[in-house]
């Protein structure tokens, strides 16, 4: 079993739509929570950053950390076309050296 | 654009061989993450160097090196270079106020032919 599992989907949703992305987790040790938003044969690009529990809203985009349940999301709202990417949830913690452990990725892709 | 940068962007080269990928950090940054990201594995960590020094291993193989220098840019060292290690390797630097947040640089593609 991964440490952190992430539905690869593909996934698509009309534009204007709220998108739930998720993931699971094993290791009780991470700590921090991250989301990040690759495009196709691009570095992925950091979005959104989570300490320990709790929410965190920028902008459209809303990130989730439940550690009691080792569950994270992502909800984006009024979603575009130009958010159609792979969606990567991230995770570290400190005694880890803070390397960061993906998830596989989850495709995302809004048509108008 | 995340002020990492790697070269360069593409290699395609034979079995056998060995190829040197370039990364400079943002700014400021002290350390330095390789990452490998290829289609049946995800992205991976291979290594982390802190102000020139190897911090942490991840899943790197023997036929893999990094450095740090002082400049702070690293490089990673594939060598006897097999089909399988075409991939896209990623390079991340952190070491600002918020250290767990990792910036990512645009990748080389390695192809092994």
């Amino acid at each position: 079993q991964k440490e952190v599992e992430q539905d690869p989907g593909p996934l698509s949703v009309p534009e204007g739509a709220i998108v739930s992305l998720n993931c699971t987790y094993s290791n009780s040790a991470f700590q921090y929570f991250m989301w990040y938003r690759q495009y196709s044969r691009k570095g992925p690009e950091l979005l959104m950053y989570t300490y320990s529990s709790g929410n965190k809203e920028d902008g459209r985009f809303t990130a989730q950390v439940d550690k009691s349940s080792k569950y994270i999301s992502l909800f984006i709202r009024d979603s575009q076309p130009s958010d159609s990417a792979t969606y990567l949830c991230a995770m570290s913690f400190t005694g880890g050296g803070n390397k960061l452990t993906f998830g596989t990725g989850t495709q995302l892709k809004v048509e108008l | 654009d995340s002020g990492v940068t790697q070269t360069p962007k593409h290699l395609i080269t034979a079995t056998g061989q060995r190829v040197t990928l370039r990364c400079s950090p943002r700014s400021g940054d002290l350390s330095v993450y390789w990452y490998q990201q290829s289609l049946d594995q995800g992205l991976q960590f291979l290594i982390q160097y802190y102000n020139g020094e190897e911090r942490a291993k991840g899943n790197i193989l023997e036929r893999f090196s990094a450095q740090q220098f002082p400049d702070l840019h690293s490089e990673l060292n594939l060598s006897s270079l097999e089909l399988g290690d075409s991939a896209l390797y990623f390079c991340a630097s952190t070491g600002g106020r918020r250290s767990n947040t990792q910036y990512f640089g645009p990748g080389t593609r390695l192809t092994v032919l």
